[in-house]
């Protein structure tokens, strides 16, 4: 079965710091992997995914993950914070079998402080 | 021209009662799913439709009644509402999997904060 370990459940950066959001995942069989994020009362937006192309994936707000094989981990980053990146960001994990459901991690709370 | 869209955004109900969730999609996808965010934000899964179809049923209470009367709808239907079924719940889409560009990922919906008093 799979599934995705979101380390921290908060964390907290200076406005234009380093933003690492840390995600590992466990499977049998090579996953597709991908970064939502939900602002506050709002639905889940796709920020990025990795589906076997190249291994560094460039999302959308600046942010972008690497697939690291060897570390099963998928971890985000963004190279200065933004206040407007505060928001909940899952990572998640599908199956490569056609339309499956996404297994999430538990979320990681990002804050920016100014 | 929303693509995911779901209604009502809020639903206060008391227990016991019977309510529905309703779901459209715009996008001309396949698949739809219906996941449960509940309290400490965690997501997972609960039923997932294919061409009207049901594919996967995640354990979830036969209270819970999914129906998808064509590819662009599924709706959610719960009978006898307990205090647990508090949670927001998403909808989402995908596309097929096969020809043309395949994307992968899954549109969700805006969500509907159900609160069960």
């Amino acid at each position: 079965a799979q599934s995705v370990t979101q380390l921290g459940s908060h964390v907290s950066v200076s406005e234009g710091a380093l933003v690492l959001l840390r995600c590992n995942y466990s499977s049998s069989v090579p996953p597709y992997l991908f970064w939502y994020v939900q602002y506050p009362n709002q639905g889940l937006q796709l920020l990025l995914k990795y589906t076997s192309a190249a291994t560094l994936v460039k999302g959308i707000n600046g942010f972008e993950a690497e697939f690291k094989k060897s570390e099963t981990s998928f971890h985000l980053t963004k190279p200065s914070a933004h206040m407007s990146d505060a928001a909940e960001y899952f990572c998640a994990v599908s199956e490569r079998s056609g339309n499956t459901p996404l297994v999430f991690g538990k979320g990681t709370r990002l804050s920016v402080i100014a | 021209d929303t693509a995911v869209s779901q209604t009502p955004k809020y639903l206060v109900t008391q227990m016991g009662n019977d309510k529905s969730i309703k779901c459209e999609q715009n996008l001309g996808h396949d698949t739809m799913y219906w996941y449960k965010q509940d309290s400490k934000k965690f997501l997972k899964i609960m039923f997932s439709y294919n061409n009207k179809e049901l594919i996967i049923n995640e354990t979830v209470p036969n209270r819970f009644s999914p129906k998808s009367p064509d590819k662009a709808h599924l709706n959610l239907h719960i009978n006898s509402l307990e205090l647990g079924d508090s949670a927001v719940y998403f909808c989402a889409s995908s596309p097929p999997t096969s020809g043309g560009a395949v994307t992968y990922e899954q549109y969700f919906g805006p969500g509907t904060r159900l609160t069960v008093t």
